[in-house]
């Protein structure tokens, strides 16, 4: 059972360019979650999904897109890379209220860098 | 809306010291509390969790933490902490009356545990 899996675990981009990170969960999850993580902010939330085919915003959705095409799975793209994107981005699937209660499963992570 | 305060940035302790974590937090409503802890290099992963009844709640690793309604609070401690237990600790919150299990974080406690 692997869980929360993210690609990819570390990459580097040039101001400008884009890129999409893919998050997959085999738990039969119907809620996912873009969270990012800066020194000092904790984590937030960027953008989450409560089913396949749809998305909502969450705390800090500017600059990122997101989409739910499948259940298992939750992308986050950046059309127009900027360095204040330079982050760890850390993915999470739960299950619907009343049968687990908030319990978040995490992904490990996924570093950027923009130069 | 939620917000959640760690009182402090980074607690340093001694090997078989005990260790205490300050989370205070903000609503309007009630709301489910968690711990949560990052290991270097990983995702997170639940300690533990307040949902209802006992306010002195059990989790993983020889944690506990009790729910203060009166003040807000939910402090995590551990009597006789190791080595193994350097890593970041994350309080959160989650509204009862938000269905989709979205979290608030507080910005982190870094814990780092010396012989």
């Amino acid at each position: 059972n692997a869980g929360v899996t993210q690609t990819p675990k570390f990459r580097v981009l040039k101001t400008g360019q884009s890129m999409t990170l893919l998050c997959a969960q085999d738990m039969n999850h119907e809620y996912m979650y873009w969270y990012r993580q800066d020194p000092g902010m904790g984590l937030r939330l960027i953008h989450y999904s409560v089913g396949e085919g749809t998305t909502a915003k969450g705390e800090v959705p500017d600059g990122y897109n997101v989409s739910r095409l499948k259940k298992q799975n939750f992308l986050l793209g950046l059309e127009s890379a900027a360095p204040s994107q330079t982050s760890v981005y850390f993915c999470a699937s739960n299950r619907p209220a009343g049968s687990g209660a908030n319990v978040l499963t995490f992904g490990a992570g996924s570093r950027l860098t923009v130069l | 809306a939620q917000s959640v305060t760690q009182l402090d940035s980074q607690v340093p302790v001694f090997e078989e010291a005990p260790v205490e974590l300050r989370c205070n937090y903000s609503s309007s409503v009630s709301v489910y509390l968690f711990w949560y802890v990052q290991y270097p290099n990983q995702g997170l992963q639940l300690l533990l969790k307040y949902l209802s009844g006992s306010t002195l709640v059990k989790g993983i690793n020889g944690f506990e933490a009790e729910f203060n309604k009166s003040q807000t609070s939910f402090h995590l401690r551990k009597p006789s902490v190791h080595i193994s237990d350097t890593a970041e600790y994350f309080c959160a919150v989650s509204a009862l009356t938000d269905s989709w299990g979205k979290l608030q974080f507080g910005a982190g406690t870094q814990v780092v545990v010396t012989p």
